[in-house]
Order: C-alpha cells, then structure tokens, then sequence
C-alpha cells in the first residue's frame, strides 16, 4: 500500500526550461509535504516543503503546489540548470492522533530529472 | 556544524553476521530516524527517536534493533545479517518536520 507515489520514474527536460514533478498521494491525514533533492552517493538534501494549509510555496527557481482535493503536489523548477539533475523524492507526514508521530515521512520512489545543457 | 554523521560508509556483512552502523548530529536535534533505500524505491523508516531513551517501529523493523543513550547518538543494530538486509541505511534528524540526512551507509549481505 503505497501513500505517497510518483509515476514517473524519469524525466528529460531542456535548459532553461521548466521541470515539472509531480507526486500523488492517498492518506487524507498528510499535513505537512516536503520535497528532497538526491545526488548519488550522498543523502538526501531538503529542498522545499508546504503545510496543508497553504496550496503554494515559492523559494528562489522552486515552487511547490498542493491541491488537497486532487491529493496532488507539484514541484516547479524554473530555470532548469544542469545541476538541478538528480533524483527528487516527495515525503509527506502527518500527526498521529495522540500527537507524537512528529515528523515520521513516508516517501515517494523518487523520479530521476535529467536537465540536458 | 557536521551536521549528520554516518560510519562506516561502506560495509560487506556475510550472512549471520551482525554489525552497528552508526550516527551521530551535532544540530541538538530531539528526533531521529533510520531509513533503508533499496534500489529504485523510496525510504521506508525503520526505526525512529523522539528523545534520549524513546525509541519506536517504524515501517520495517524486522531485524534491527536501535538504542538511544544521548541526544546526539542513534547506532541502529543488525543482529544476525541476511541477504534482504543488502541496501543503502541513511540516518537523519530533525527539530520539527524537515528532516537532515547524513551521507548514508552502502550495506551489502553475501
């Protein structure tokens, strides 16, 4: 039972151009959603998240939208940089009912961007 | 700041071996975390922290085991290595949702 999904394992994007990744998820109780960044052979890097109750957060190239109706998150990259090539992991959390699950992520299989100079 | 420390970063076990993989933060964080990631998947939890003497399951326990002495130490235990344990372990920390990797342990079970 997968919460967070990305179904695409893989996207080609040119320079310059805007990167679009997306990442569904299935339990209604997620209220916090971040997105991670990952070089091969380092761990993953926070890049930019979004409370449940805002549906845009912007820092610098990188935007995230959530639409809670949809369960659906985006990130935005724009401009693509060649350096922007990575794998980009979504991770969603959410409060256990007594309050003490602070933090625990469930992640997404993560989609591989490559940004092509 | 070092942030999020893992040793060792590479490791071959044989089966029924056992072995601690250590982490350590210097951020002053309460909680901490284990995930494994197996290839071409996401990070699945498999124990967490929320302070000094409290930890707890998460996802995928089985054959691990954790410890929590200090604020700054997780070593996460393998007691009796098998082949299904073969994966990239990445211990992280936070202070409240945004959790802090370290460079991730490559472990592998022959």
């Amino acid at each position: 039972d997968q919460q967070v999904k990305q179904n695409s394992p893989s996207l080609s994007v040119q320079e310059g151009r805007i990167s679009i990744l997306n990442c569904d998820y299935t339990n209604s109780m997620f209220d916090y959603f971040l997105w991670y960044k990952k070089y091969p052979a380092e761990g993953p890097t926070f890049l930019i998240s979004i409370s449940s109750i805002k549906d845009k957060n912007e820092d610098g190239r990188f935007t995230v939208f959530l639409n809670k109706s949809a369960k659906h998150l985006s990130l935005h990259i724009v401009p693509s940089q060649p350096g922007d090539s990575a794998v980009y992991f979504c991770a969603a959390s959410a409060w256990d009912a007594g309050g003490t699950s602070y933090g625990k992520l469930t992640f997404g299989q993560g989609t591989i961007l490559t940004v092509h100079p | 700041n070092a942030g999020v420390t893992q040793t060792p970063k590479f490791r071959i076990l044989k089966i029924g071996q056992s072995m601690t993989l250590q982490c350590a933060q210097d951020m002053n964080h309460n909680y901490m975390y284990w995930y494994r990631q197996d290839p071409g998947m996401g990070l699945k939890l498999i124990y967490y922290s929320v302070g000094a003497g409290i930890t707890d399951k998460g996802e995928v326990p089985n054959g691990y085991n954790v410890s929590r002495s200090t604020t700054e130490d997780f070593p996460l235990r393998l007691e009796l290595a098998a082949p299904s344990q073969t994966s990239v372990y990445f211990c992280a920390s936070s202070l409240r949702d945004t959790q802090y990797f370290g460079p991730g342990t490559r472990l592998t079970v022959l």
